[in-house]
């Protein structure tokens, strides 16, 4: 059973758009939320983390979480094309392990 | 810039080979762990040392040794891989011991790229 699920992708959005990527997790009792941007060829880098409910904003990203309905999201607004790659949601399972979605890729068309 | 030093960046090695990957971090991070990634694939848990005890072995073959010879260093004993062992080595920390609690924020360094032949 998979505990946390991203859609792969690819999404694709113009220069400037908003750029939503959405996660779904298993595990109820699950406290904290990440998301990590990785390009190609390089490693996992932290975006944001969240462990509230409600909106969490810096800069351009924005996460969101909703614990009732167990999703977490990213909002990339004014998406540039430097921000293509692919995003990993990630979540503390029961087991104390950090799980991670297979990833949405993301491109944004210049 | 990650305060989470791999080296080698790139690795070749035969199948009787013996290497090793180092990894290295002073942030004060009590926890560190070694990920192994596949193309398009996410990052799969190896070890978890927590206060420089092996906490977690998430049944990696032998050929893969782990070892911590203080907080601030990881390094992963390779011998005897196979090719499908070639990906990409992510060494990462967090502060605390490893723990689904608030606060545990896991910093990956740049990865070892590993390719056996």
């Amino acid at each position: 059973q998979k505990e946390v699920e991203q859609n792969s992708g690819p999404l694709s959005v113009p220069e400037g758009a908003i750029a939503s990527l959405n996660c779904t997790y298993s595990d109820r009792g699950s406290q904290s939320f990440f998301w990590y941007r990785q390009y190609s060829g390089k490693s996992p880098e932290l975006i944001m983390f969240i462990y509230s409910n409600g909106d969490k904003e810096d800069g351009r990203f924005t996460a969101q979480l909703n614990k009732a309905s167990q999703y977490v999201s990213l909002l990339i607004r004014d998406s540039q094309p430097s921000d293509s790659a692919t995003y990993l949601c990630a979540v503390y399972g029961s087991q104390g392990n950090l799980i991670f979605g297979k990833g949405t890729k993301l491109s944004v068309k210049p | 810039d990650t305060e989470v030093t791999q080296t080698p960046k790139h690795l070749v090695m035969g199948m009787t080979n013996k290497k090793s990957l180092k990894c290295e971090q002073h942030m004060g991070h009590r926890a560190m762990y070694w990920y192994k990634q596949k193309a398009k694939k996410p990052p799969e848990l190896m070890f978890v040392y927590s206060y420089e005890k092996l906490s977690i072995n998430e049944s990696v073959p032998s050929r893969f040794s782990p070892e911590c010879p203080n907080s601030s260093l990881l390094n992963l004993h390779l011998h005897a891989l196979q090719p499908e062992d070639s990906a990409l080595y992510l060494c990462a920390s967090s502060q605390g011991s490893h723990s689904k609690d608030y606060g545990n924020t896991i910093y990956f360094g740049e990865g070892s790229w590993l390719t056996v032949v």
